[in-house]
């Protein structure tokens, strides 16, 4: 089955304590991407990647890191968390410009 | 350059039709239209790449006024399976391969 998987889907952390969010896609995309969600704000991408070792800023990238060293992953590394990054973090992968993005199923995060 | 979508929240009957605006103030080279239903994922709905140009999926189409810089969902003869946030989502000219969402608009459709 053709999907977008992430992990984790929820997550409490603390202040300071780095972590990272998986994501793999199965449809050998080139395009991956990544989003928040915040009431109101509708969806931010933070980071993009065109293929693998390229990746771009979004719009909001600050505080947050990305790697693509293989073309199925797409890892969201959070160094230093502050409250301000509790939201809701989509993957979304694609067959490059002009075509569908697919979402990941979201990975709820929350940082005391 | 995040597009604006309008209204932010409607609430229809059954049957009824609805328009959703979304607007830039750049230049946009395509408009995508995603819904998310509640607790779930953004799923695409069309793409729409040439100005003027129109897409149908079902009884939900749209079109791409690449000159006013906009793009309109058009819901005829809503169904409650029509409910949930759709958002617009853009590709502008001169910021590379940055896609920008727009902030929803919220469609509830009651019997």
């Amino acid at each position: 089955e053709a999907q977008v998987t992430q992990n984790p889907r929820y997550l409490i952390t603390v202040t300071g304590k780095k972590l990272t969010v998986t994501c793999s896609q199965n449809m050998n995309h080139e395009y991956m991407s990544w989003y928040r969600q915040d009431p109101g704000l509708g969806l931010r991408q933070i980071y993009y990647s065109m293929n693998v070792e390229v990746t771009d800023k979004g719009d909001v990238p600050e505080g947050y890191k990305v790697s693509r060293k293989e073309k199925r992953n797409f890892p969201l590394i959070l160094e230093s968390p502050s409250p301000n990054q509790t939201s809701l973090y989509f993957c979304a992968s694609s067959n490059g410009d002009y075509n569908e993005q697919f979402f990941g199923p979201g990975t709820r995060l929350t940082v005391l | 350059q995040q597009p604006v979508q309008s209204p932010q929240a409607v609430i229809l009957r059954e049957g009824e039709d609805a328009v959703i605006n979304c607007s830039s103030s750049k230049a946009l080279y395509s408009v995508h239209w995603y819904r998310q239903k509640h607790g779930e994922a953004p799923v695409f709905l069309m793409i729409l790449l040439k100005g003027g140009e129109q897409k149908g999926h079902e009884k939900i189409s749209a079109s791409f006024n690449e000159k006013k810089q906009q793009s309109s969902l058009y819901l005829t003869a809503s169904q409650l399976s029509y409910s949930g946030t759709y958002f617009c989502g853009t590709e502008q000219w001169n910021t590379g391969n940055q896609f920008y969402f727009g902030t929803g608009t919220s469609l509830t459709v009651i019997p």
